[in-house]
């Protein structure tokens, strides 16, 4: 199994400012994900993000509203920029496991934009 | 040490019978559980959840079953059917704090 911590687990914003939270792993791993939970829904996958190359976004997501570092197999961190109140959400890292028959998840981040 | 546990990394079940996936924890802080579903190469579906102030909560086919004393929940899929076949995972929360903490998952297979 893997270990995921994520910073912050919460935080209050003001609009038009930018958040960053980091994920760390307690051990290598090649794809880490980082999903979205707004209130009342299920969780919507952001980007994939592999170490060495530049993240992979989903439709909808784009890099200048969620840019992604992943300087190495352990860490990754999100950017949410230029917030406004509709990006009040739960935002989640996730990484495979080993063999791809499941995935970890960090415990989220509670983002809450004024 | 893992707060939340899902003991059973895969189960098989044949379709039109009852599948059950199981989910302990160790936190009587957590007052909130929730079931998700996924899919490969798509991200969890968030399924049922359950308060801690009920023992069941039922949606159509899914019914979840909350043992606060002994920390212990239950999903039950009846009758289980081919589009179940999926990852299921347990996460709880405690409070207001709204953290979610996860169980590494149950990989549910149907047998036609």
């Amino acid at each position: 199994s893997a270990v995921i911590s994520q910073k912050p687990s919460r935080d209050i914003c003001q609009r038009g400012t930018s958040l960053t939270i980091q994920c760390q792993v307690d051990s290598q791993v090649t794809m880490m994900f980082w999903y979205r939970q707004q209130p009342g829904q299920s969780l919507t996958l952001i980007a994939t993000a592999n170490q060495g190359s530049e993240a992979t976004y989903e439709s909808g997501f784009v890099i200048d509203k969620f840019p992604i570092s992943r300087p190495n197999l352990t860490f990754s961190t999100l950017t949410v920029s230029n917030m406004s109140p509709e990006d009040s959400s739960i935002y989640l890292c996730s990484v495979e496991s080993s063999l791809g028959e499941t995935q970890y998840f960090g415990p989220g981040t509670r983002l809450l934009v004024l | 040490d893992q707060q939340v546990k899902q003991n059973s990394p895969s189960l098989s079940v044949q379709e039109g019978r009852i599948s059950i996936l199981n989910c302990d924890y160790t936190n009587s802080m957590f007052d909130y559980f929730l079931w998700y579903k996924k899919y490969p190469a798509e991200g969890p579906t968030f399924l049922i959840s359950i308060s801690s102030i009920k023992d069941k909560n039922e949606d159509g086919r899914f019914t979840v079953f909350l043992n606060k004393s002994a920390k212990h929940l239950s999903l039950h899929i009846v009758p289980s059917q081919p589009g179940d076949s999926a990852v299921y995972f347990c996460a709880a929360s405690a409070g207001s704090n709204y953290q979610l903490i996860w169980g590494a998952g149950t990989k549910l297979i149907i047998k036609p």
